[in-house]
This record gives structure tokens, sequence and C-alpha cells, in this order.
């Protein structure tokens, strides 16, 4: 599978690869965070979240990592479909500041088959 | 339906016209959020409701930019004096509470000539 260690904005892979999406997120503080999947001319469309107590969660095909000691996320798509094509965005919150999302840069994911 | 609705899909103003952009979102979500997203970028908050009180707007850029949400659903945010910087699309999204998911809808593109 595709593994990146640090964030690119692009990511290209085959059909049935496991594909790897990095995130660094800016605040210490933040005790939550999401993946969201954009397609073009459609909004963000939740994935999976986690909170700042876990480093793993799992879903459907879909796993995010959550490292503190370094603010590092994660998100891991198994056998990578091409309607997994889109720009994927994680995002970070700290609940006790306030409610609002911080975007990180967004990687364009383009699957081939 | 079972998401959030946003209209008009698409905008078009001239400078210096006010416009208005409806978010529905979904039924019994006491958050809502409005969100602005720049073309390449991910989005950034603009301000946040719970029910019908806006407790953040940290976020709008300029007091031309004003939202409401009288009744605790439906929600309007409204540009006054458009300038071309305002040209994005904006986002609404709502969960609900402040420690869920947001959900987002599909957006209005607001484009400024």
């Amino acid at each position: 599978g595709e593994s990146v260690g640090l964030h690119l904005p692009t990511l290209s892979v085959q059909e049935g690869d496991n594909s790897i999406i990095n995130c660094a997120y800016s605040n210490s503080a933040s005790d939550y965070f999401i993946w969201y999947k954009q397609e073009s001319g459609k909004g963000p469309q939740f994935i999976i979240d986690i909170r700042s107590n876990m480093d793993k969660r799992q879903g459907q095909r879909v796993t995010v990592l959550l490292n503190k000691t370094v603010k590092h996320l994660s998100l891991q798509i198994a056998a990578t479909q091409p309607g997994d094509s889109a720009v994927y965005f994680c995002a970070e919150m700290w609940r006790q500041a306030g409610t609002a999302l911080i975007f990180g840069k967004g990687t364009t994911l383009s699957v081939s088959s | 339906g079972a998401g959030v609705s946003q209209s008009p899909r698409y905008k078009v103003a001239k400078r210096g016209q006010d416009v208005a952009l409806r978010c529905d979102p979904i039924s019994g979500h006491v958050s809502l959020f409005w969100y602005q997203q720049a073309l390449g970028q991910g989005p950034e908050f603009l301000t946040y409701f719970q029910n019908e009180a806006q407790l953040d707007k940290s976020g709008l850029p300029s007091d031309r930019f004003f939202a409401e949400r009288p009744e605790g659903s439906v929600s309007t945010l409204k540009i006054q004096r458009t300038q071309q910087e305002d040209s994005a699309v904006y986002l609404c999204a709502s969960s609900l509470d402040r420690e869920r998911p947001q959900h987002f809808g599909d957006g209005t593109r607001l484009s400024i000539l």
C-alpha cells in the first residue's frame, strides 16, 4: 500500500491498494478530531472521528490513528476503490475553547483502476 | 430530507448588492455552523448557533456579514454590500450538539462580479 510520512497535497494509488493520508494538527490542546471526504461540488462528508483519550479507532474500511506526542493524525483506507477519489481533510477542535472545527490542508486522493 | 440542505446552490451578484443564503439543518440538530471555503482551501469557521442563540461569531470577517436563526431551525447568512473577496463557497453544518460530528450541506457557491 501507499504510505506517506509527511503531508503531501496529492496521493495516487492503484485500486485495491491501502492508502494512508497524513495530517499534522496545530493545537496541542485539541481534543477532538474528524476526517472528512470532499468530492467536487459537494460539501465535506463525515468519515470518522476520534477523541484525544484514544489513539486508534476503526470504521468500515477506515482506521484513524492519533499520535498526540507529535500532533499527528492519519487516515488509513483499506482496499482503496475509485469511489474513494476525493479531497480528504482532517479537522481539529478544542472543545473547551469553542466549537469551531479547524481544518488542515487537504490531500487529493486519486485512485486508478 | 436526511441531510443539511442549502439554497441557492449558486448565486451570482454584482459588487455592492446584498445576498442571503439559507440553511436547513438536519431535523433535531441543536447546533448549527457556517463556514467559508475558498477555492483549494479547507473550510474556515464563521459562526455558531445553539438553538436560536448565536454563541460564537468570531469568524465573521466583517460587520457586513450577519447570521440569524430566529426559531432555532433554519438559518440565514446575509452579506451586505458584497465585495469581490466574498466570492467563495459558503457551507452550513449541523450537529446533534456541540460534542458530536458536524454534518455539512453541499454549500452555496457565491460569485461576486
